[in-house]
């Protein structure tokens, strides 16, 4: 069974504080990976896509792709209550075509 | 910015009743999903569609299900006979030029099966 683990949360982050959010994954032929955000009652938004090992900067979204230790994370600078949501990574496999496998989300919580 | 939309917002059905969801995607994309998302609970892959033919679909995905593309816009999801457990949040999404790409998202159908 090929499964995409994150911290449920809640994470509560100062304003303007740094979150930090991670994912690990067990399929060890996983080529892409995705972050996601989700308000509530809303579809997911993507954030970023990562495909490499290392950093991917975007904004004030940065994230790290650790193939050999099976973990993706993302990191929020300078956070806003806008960014009070949930983040979902999404990992797909090589052997896939176009299926996600979702983890279950890190609710965020940026207080003022 | 180009965007998925879909149809309706939100339906309400009778267990056994058949329903058709809708999604226009975006209009130069070639890959097409649905997934689901039940209260509280994980998003899940139901179906991957391109070139007029499923190309991968998982457990859930059984004989009640269907998908087409009828038109060449419309993107649709059929359930046969709804189950009290379909209830859920039902995302369309689509993909540009790879399956192994990013997907956008529509804004989701909730299906109420009472």
């Amino acid at each position: 069974q090929k499964e995409v683990e994150q911290n449920s949360g809640p994470l509560s982050v100062p304003e303007g504080a740094i979150a930090s959010l991670n994912c690990t994954y067990s399929d060890r032929v996983s080529q892409s990976f995705f972050w996601y955000r989700q308000y509530s009652g809303k579809s997911p938004e993507l954030i970023m896509s990562i495909y490499s090992n290392g950093d991917k900067e975007d904004g004030r979204f940065t994230a790290q792709l650790n193939k050999a230790s099976q973990y993706v994370s993302l990191l929020i600078r300078d956070s806003q209550p806008s960014d009070s949501a949930t983040y979902l990574c999404a990992v797909l496999a090589t052997d896939s075509w176009g299926k996600f496998q979702f983890g279950a989300g890190t609710q965020v919580v940026v207080t003022p | 910015e180009p965007e998925v939309t879909q149809t309706p917002s939100h339906q309400v059905t009778q267990m056994g009743q058949e329903v058709i969801l809708r999604c226009v995607p975006i209009s130069n994309h070639l890959y097409f999903y649905w997934y689901r998302q039940i209260l509280g609970q994980k998003v899940e892959f139901l179906v991957s569609f391109y070139n007029n033919e499923i190309s991968e679909k998982s457990e859930i995905f059984d004989d009640q299900f269907s998908v087409e593309r009828p038109d060449g816009s419309n993107f649709t999801l059929k359930i046969r006979s709804t189950k009290l457990e379909d209830s859920a949040m039902y995302f369309c999404a689509t993909g540009l030029a790879s399956p192994y790409n990013e997907q956008f998202f529509g804004p989701g159908t909730r299906l109420t099966v009472l």
